[in-house]
């Protein structure tokens, strides 16, 4: 079965350094790849995603992140975190449901604080 | 301006209740999700819809219930056979296939 393991439940960072969020899938075929980002009471925001090509892709709000097949990952990656990235992160697969259909399977997510 | 409206933010309810959960878009998307959240689980699939008339269950679809009479409009009640009902529910949408999900501002839940 198709799944996404976000290994870190919580990370904290200091304002300015960098961040990396882990990412681990399984999907048997070429995956298509996501990640969320959301605030405390919010819905959820498409931050960036990959579906072939560039392996390093950009999302919004200076994030990027790559996908290695060799290691089933897709890191997500900021330079220099700001106070106001202080949420909660999803990486999601997407995977195939019954028949042609295909579902979004999140990972449990990774909670970051941003400490100034 | 165009996206997902679920009402209402926040419902209360009494056990044994049935409860429906509201999820409107206006994106004319084909396909849309129901989700459930609660602290530390992630995101968890509960039903899924990808055409009018059409819905499958998801990972978690045991005392929930769905309607897709319409294309804009993708209800969830929450059964009594529910045992855990109280959970922050997201509802979303996207075109077919492989697309990014639209998010609603989701309903947290509360059933003493």
């Amino acid at each position: 079965a198709q799944s996404v393991t976000q290994p870190d439940i919580h990370i904290t960072v200091s304002e300015g350094a960098s961040l990396e969020l882990r990412c681990n899938y399984s999907y048997g075929a070429t995956p298509y790849l996501f990640w969320y980002v959301q605030s405390p009471g919010q819905g959820l925001q498409l931050l960036l995603k990959y579906f072939s090509g560039d392996t390093l892709v950009q999302g919004i709000k200076g994030f990027e992140a790559e996908f290695k097949r060799s290691q089933s990952s897709f890191n997500l990656r900021k330079p220099s975190v700001h106070w106001s990235d202080a949420a909660e992160y999803f990486c999601a697969v997407y995977s195939m449901g019954g028949g042609s259909n295909y579902k979004l399977t999140f990972g449990k997510g990774t909670l970051l604080t941003v400490n100034p | 301006d165009g996206g997902i409206t679920q009402s209402p933010k926040y419902l209360f309810r009494k056990e044994g209740q049935n409860v429906t959960l509201s999820c409107e878009q206006n994106l004319n998307h084909d396909a849309m999700y129901w989700y459930r959240q609660d602290p530390g689980q992630g995101l968890r699939l509960i039903y899924y819809s990808q055409i009018v008339n059409d819905f499958q269950k998801g990972d978690i679809a045991e005392g929930y219930s769905v309607s897709r009479e319409k294309k804009e409009s993708f209800p969830l009640t929450v059964t009594s056979a529910q045992k855990n009902p109280t959970a922050f529910y997201l509802c979303a949408s996207s075109t077919l296939r492989d697309s990014p999900l639209h998010f609603g501002n989701g309903t947290r839940l509360t059933v003493t």
